[in-house]
């Protein structure tokens, strides 16, 4: 069972409606990311977080922003959704001890932006 | 930059075939490598994990891997697939040495076996 939670799990809007993605994880892990994935493609990093207020951008570019208030909560936000942005969504968290790479995913919040 | 390749993007296989998935990584030095699995409708799982030590590694569901640093390449196997494997597969790769952990995905596999 996964201890990392993505709502909504399916998100239909409307042009230039502003959307969140929530994230949250109960396993106490310092690094949190966020990861786009669309079908037949590599799952591209657009965020991530090393702990409380720290936040990067990764190595696709994005639109979305995102904030690290808590260590358990790693939201994503789009201020003005696209067509461009219909994807799928994948939070994920790491921890720092040992530091191996492991990631820990959620299920995911698939985005259709009209 | 890191880079992960798996150059089957789609295979079918009847149950109790053999499965071999290639995964090949560009970085020339210390790296942990991953598989994981996404099964239908279901969130991405670790399906087994290479960290150093022993390079035939062995996951989960009868799954293994091998590494072979000469190659740069980390090759998941499977001796008799059953229906219940038809997923998506991923190899991944982490460059231990950049510091903060980024795992790379390739573009994924998607395996289906029928009965």
């Amino acid at each position: 069972e996964a201890d990392i939670y993505q709502t909504p799990r399916y998100l239909v809007i409307g042009t230039g409606k502003k959307i969140t993605l929530e994230c949250s994880q109960t396993m106490g892990h310092d690094k949190m990311y966020w990861y786009q994935q669309d079908p037949g493609m590599e799952l591209h990093l657009i965020h991530y977080s090393y702990g409380v207020n720290s936040t990067e951008k990764g190595d696709l570019s994005s639109e979305s922003t995102v904030s690290r208030i808590r260590t358990e909560h790693f939201p994503l936000t789009l201020e003005s959704a696209r067509p461009s942005h219909t994807s799928q969504y994948l939070c994920a968290s790491s921890e720092s001890v040992p530091n191996t790479g492991e990631l820990f995913f959620g299920e995911g919040s698939r985005l259709t932006v009209l | 930059a890191q880079s992960v390749s798996q150059h089957n993007h789609h295979v079918i296989l009847s149950e109790a075939a053999s499965l071999e998935l290639g995964c090949n990584y560009s970085y020339g030095g210390t790296v942990n490598l991953f598989w994981y699995v996404q099964y239908p409708g279901q969130h991405l799982q670790l399906l087994l994990k290479y960290f150093s030590g022993d390079p035939l590694v062995k996951g989960i569901k009868g799954f293994e891997a091998e590494f072979i640093k000469s190659k740069f390449s980390f090759n998941l196997r499977k001796p008799s697939v059953q229906w219940s494997d038809t997923a998506e597969y991923f190899c991944a790769v982490n460059a231990v040495a950049t510091g903060f952990q980024k795992l790379v995905f390739g573009t994924g596999t998607r395996l289906l076996v029928s009965p």
